[in-house]
C-alpha cells in the first residue's frame, strides 16, 4: 500500500516553455503532498507544501509564480514549472501523507527528472 | 548551524558488518525523526522513524534517538551489497514538513 507516482517520470524540453509534473497517490487518500526538488550531490529541498482545495505554502526562497501548484482532489497534485530555464534542471520529487490525521509518514513518488536546454 | 546534519563522509563496512550513521539537529522542539534510504537516480524510500528517547529495531535496522543532546542514528546489522545507498537523515518541523541532511553514502565491500 501507499503507493506514489508521478508523470512524465523523464522530461526534456526548451528554455521558456512550461513543464507540467503529476503526483498522484494510487492506492490512498492524501490530504497533504509535498514537492521537493534535489540537485546532483545535495539532499532534497522542500519546494512547497500542497493542501487539497487549499493554496500551496512555499518554503523561502521559492517563487510561487514560477512554480505553480494545484492540488484538486485527494489523489493528485501538480507541479508547473513555468518559463523554465536551465538552472531549473533537477530531480523534482513528490511526496503524500496519509489522510485521516496523526499520520506523519511520507511515501515519496520515484521523481521526475527536468533537463531544461 | 544546519538544520539537519549528518557530516561522515561516504562509509565503506566490509559485508556483514555493522553500519553506523549519525544524524544531528537544531530544533530541539523536534519530536519525529526519520531515515531514508537513497539508492542512485531513485527517490528516498523509508526505512525507519522514531520519536521516543531510546532504540527502535526493525529487521537489521537500529535507530537511537537522544533528545537531550539532539542525536539519531542507525545501525545496519550484517550489512549486505544491497545496502550500498545513500542515508538520509530527515527531521519533521510543523505541518510535518521535512528536513533533510545530506545524506550519508554507505558502500558494502563483499
Amino acid at each position: 500500500g501507499a503507493v506514489v507516482s508521478q508523470h512524465p517520470s523523464w522530461v526534456i524540453c526548451k528554455s521558456g516553455t512550461s513543464v507540467k509534473i503529476e503526483c498522484r497517490s494510487l492506492d490512498f487518500q492524501a490530504t497533504t503532498m509535498f514537492w521537493y526538488r534535489q540537485f546532483p550531490k545535495q539532499s532534497l529541498m522542500l519546494m512547497a507544501t500542497s493542501n487539497e482545495g487549499s493554496k500551496a505554502t512555499y518554503e523561502q526562497g521559492v517563487e510561487k509564480d514560477k512554480f505553480l501548484i494545484n492540488h484538486a482532489s485527494l489523489t493528485l497534485s501538480t507541479l508547473t514549472v513555468t518559463s523554465a530555464h536551465p538552472e531549473d534542471s533537477s530531480f523534482y520529487i513528490c511526496s503524500a501523507t496519509l489522510a485521516g490525521g496523526g499520520e506523519e509518514t511520507q511515501y515519496f513518488g520515484p521523481g521526475t527528472r527536468l533537463l531544461v536546454l | 548551524q544546519k538544520e539537519v546534519e549528518q557530516n561522515s563522509g561516504p562509509l565503506s563496512v566490509p559485508e556483514g558488518a555493522i553500519a553506523s550513521l549519525n544524524c544531528t539537529y537544531s530544533d530541539r522542539g523536534s519530536q519525529s525523526f526519520f531515515w531514508y534510504r537513497q539508492y542512485s537516480g531513485k527517490s528516498p524510500e523509508l526505512i525507519m522513524f522514531i520519536y521516543s528517547n531510546g532504540d527502535k529495531e526493525d529487521g537489521r535496522f537500529t535507530a537511537q534517538l537522544n533528545k537531550a543532546s539532539q542525536y539519531v542514528s542507525l545501525l545496519i546489522r550484517d550489512s549486505q551489497p544491497s545496502d550500498s545507498a545513500t542515508y538520509l537523515c530527515a527531521v519533521a518541523r510543523g505541518n510535518n514538513r521535512l528536513a533533510f541532511g545530506k545524506g550519508n553514502q554507505v558502500v558494502v565491500i563483499p
